[in-house]
């Protein structure tokens, strides 16, 4: 299994500018989530999906557009890339838990700069 | 919504030293607290978690406490290595609920 992964590793866009950060995970896992990290800000939850075809926002999610199409994939659109969207971005995924929460397993990450 | 505190922001011990981090929250439904580590560039990966019907759990040299009246959790790690040196980070969620709440992270430096 590959787990997570993300693409690019390593992005430059100029402000303005529109792009898609790929996510895709292959351990069936219904729950897939975007967190940005910021220096001293920790992980902040920027949209999540409980599965296919259902979406919701978290803590950040002005500037970012998702969608769930299939179970494996989870990419995070960035409208119009501005300079306070420079930042590390991890996807994640994790089984659903019915009583209590379970691990979240990380992709590499994304770092993207804005110009 | 749930808010994690959490403290030091950084740490630095000798190695062999012990190191504890700690952190509270604000949501009274949250259940589950896992700790992540991360290393520099590298994604944050579990270290050790804690569901809250249970007030302590320990893995080796790594063991986590639960308070719940009081709402904190702590991180205890023994005989520390360099190896160690890292970014800690402690979270929250509640019953199947798909996410997480973090803290803002301890840096540990494990000197020789």
């Amino acid at each position: 299994n590959a787990g997570v992964t993300q693409t690019p590793k390593f992005q430059v866009l100029k402000t303005g500018q529109s792009m898609t950060l790929q996510c895709a995970q292959d351990m069936n896992h219904e729950y897939m989530s975007w967190y940005r990290q910021d220096p001293g800000m920790g992980l902040r939850l920027i949209h999540y999906s409980v599965g296919a075809g259902i979406t919701d926002q978290g803590e950040v999610p002005n500037g970012y557009n998702v969608s769930r199409s299939t179970t494996e994939d989870f990419p995070l659109r960035l409208l119009s890339a501005a300079p306070s969207q420079t930042s590390v971005y991890f996807c994640a995924s994790s089984h659903p838990g019915r009583d209590y929460g379970y691990e979240q397993f990380f992709g590499p990450g994304t770092r993207l700069t804005v110009l | 919504g749930e808010n994690v505190e959490q403290h030091p922001s950084t740490l630095s011990v000798q190695e062999g030293d012990s190191a504890v981090i700690k952190c509270t929250y604000s949501d009274s439904a949250s259940n589950y607290f896992p700790w992540y580590k991360q290393e520099l560039g590298k994604r944050p990966q579990l270290i050790i978690d804690i569901r809250s019907n249970v007030g302590e759990k320990k893995d080796q040299r790594i063991a986590v406490t639960l308070n719940k009246t009081a709402k904190h959790f702590s991180l205890h790690i023994t005989e520390t290595q360099p190896e160690d040196s890292a970014v800690y980070f402690c979270a929250a969620s509640y019953s199947g609920y798909s996410t997480l709440t973090f803290g803002k992270g301890t840096m540990l430096l494990v000197s020789p």
